[in-house]
């Protein structure tokens, strides 16, 4: 499968704890994205990232959490110090350049609660 | 601000009963207006862009329009594998793909 990969699909975290979230772009793809979904709510932009680089981290919030895409392997969303707030779906989506028609390359999701 | 308003936040319809639904847009200059699908536990899959006023685009039971202030997204005789929902999205002119607006989307149920 050449798609995006996010794993894992499900992560359970007590309050305080980390959570790690990965994401592989689709082959040929630099350029990655982090979205949050909340239940009723549309996707909500965080952060956009190539390699080694954040490009804009604009929707990220300032504290607790931050997001890389190292030179090899997956970009990594991570939250410290989880709060219930945090418990959402969390999407990575992938383009080949800065995308110029809008398609952007969805994985499946990482769906976190915070007990 | 850039705003994307989307309704009905739901919609039921039969099996073949022909329907729209809306996008209502505000960006200080549209770069592009796109509509993504997306089933429960999977992620938005990519369907239309639109770039200007006047524009159609057509998948199988789906058929896009584009105004200067809305989009329409028109399902003809839909089936029940078309249930889903519906995400509109706009970029503004200028902007990244970061820029990416998403409105909370349409929840369609198509009955048997």
């Amino acid at each position: 499968n050449a798609g995006v990969m996010q794993n894992p699909r499900h992560l359970v975290r007590r309050r305080g704890q980390e959570a790690r979230l990965r994401c592989s772009p689709m082959k040929g793809h630099s350029h990655v994205y982090w979205y949050r979904q909340l239940p009723e709510e549309g996707l909500k932009f965080m952060v956009y990232l190539q390699k080694e680089n954040i490009i804009d981290e604009s929707g990220m919030p300032k504290e607790r959490f931050s997001a890389e895409f190292p030179k090899e392997g997956p970009s990594i969303l991570r939250i410290q110090q989880v709060v219930r707030g945090d418990s959402a779906a969390y999407f990575c989506a992938s383009s080949r350049a800065g995308t110029m028609n809008g398609e952007l390359f969805f994985g499946e999701g990482s769906r976190l609660t915070v007990l | 601000e850039d705003q994307v308003t989307q309704s009905p936040e739901a919609l039921r319809l039969q099996e073949g009963e022909s329907s729209s639904l809306n996008c209502s847009y505000t960006v200080s200059g549209l770069r592009g207006l796109f509509w993504y699908r997306q089933d429960p536990g999977k992620g938005p899959e990519f369907l239309f862009t639109l770039y200007s006023a006047g524009e159609e685009k057509e998948k199988e039971r789906l058929k896009a329009t584009l105004t200067k202030k809305e989009s329409f997204l028109h399902i003809t005789a839909p089936k029940p594998e078309d249930s889903a929902t519906y995400l509109c999205a706009v970029q503004a002119r200028g902007s990244s793909a970061s820029k990416i607006i998403f409105g909370s989307g349409t929840r369609l149920s198509i009955r048997p």
